[in-house]
């Protein structure tokens, strides 16, 4: 199956800082990412789409100036999460899917999340 | 709000076939059916997925419901390792809505 990537794993940060996420479809080219939030003993909630060169789709309740998403080529986006404060703290994983006509069209394929501690 | 129904917690025994129900009565005629699982601490990892035939490849079977109201997942021959969240999630293969999923736990 496709693969995708995130870096880095794992994070810790002090409050206020920065951090930026990376997401990467290994073998496939990602027309669509996703990323999701997913906090303990809870589901998955998705926070943004992003189409390759387009500006992202964020839902509602998530601040699109505190999680910037950029989504430069068909393998690559990257989740910033700025100013970052201890609520910020949570499971971050993001998804790939192909274009329409591709094998990895009709599917999400995600990475293994990176978990994001702020002191 | 989650489009499909899943039991909360199922257990099954190793070796055995793991069966795992899924609702989806308002499932629209373009929405596909998703399988993925989530083991702790992992992203999920896709299952398997269908329109309207029954399908299967390595990992699991799918068996959709002449309506399309319901599916059910079978993993033939569950392992330890496939203890796991399982979600069943409709789409039309965009965004996915992950409701709470079963808990699915194998046991010696």
């Amino acid at each position: 199956g496709a693969v995708v990537s995130q870096h880095p794993s794992r994070v810790i940060c002090k409050s206020g800082t920065s951090v930026k996420i990376e997401c990467r479809s290994l073998d496939f080219q990602a027309t669509t990412m996703f990323w999701y939030r997913q906090f303990p003993k809870q589901s998955l909630m998705l926070m943004a789409t992003s189409n390759e060169g387009s500006k992202a789709t964020y839902e509602q309740g998530v601040e699109k100036d505190k999680f910037l998403i950029n989504h430069a080529s068909l393998t690559l986006s990257t989740l910033t999460v700025t100013s970052a404060h201890p609520e910020d703290s949570s499971f971050y994983i993001c998804s790939a899917r192909g274009g329409w006509r591709e094998p990895e069209g009709e599917t999400q394929y995600f990475g293994p999340g990176t978990r994001l501690l702020v002191l | 709000d989650a489009k499909t129904t899943q039991p909360t917690s199922m257990d099954c025994a190793e070796g055995r076939a793991a069966n795992l129900p899924c609702n989806h009565s308002t499932i629209s005629g373009n929405e596909y059916v998703y399988w993925y699982r989530q083991i702790h601490s992992q992203g999920p990892q896709y299952i398997i997925h269908g329109l309207k035939n029954n399908e299967t490849n390595e990992m699991a079977s799918l068996i959709i419901t002449e309506d399309r109201k319901s599916s059910t997942l079978i993993l033939p021959h569950a392992t330890l390792r496939d203890t796991a969240v399982y979600y069943c999630i409709v789409s039309p293969g965009y965004a996915l809505n992950f409701g709470k999923g079963t808990s699915l736990l194998v046991t010696p």
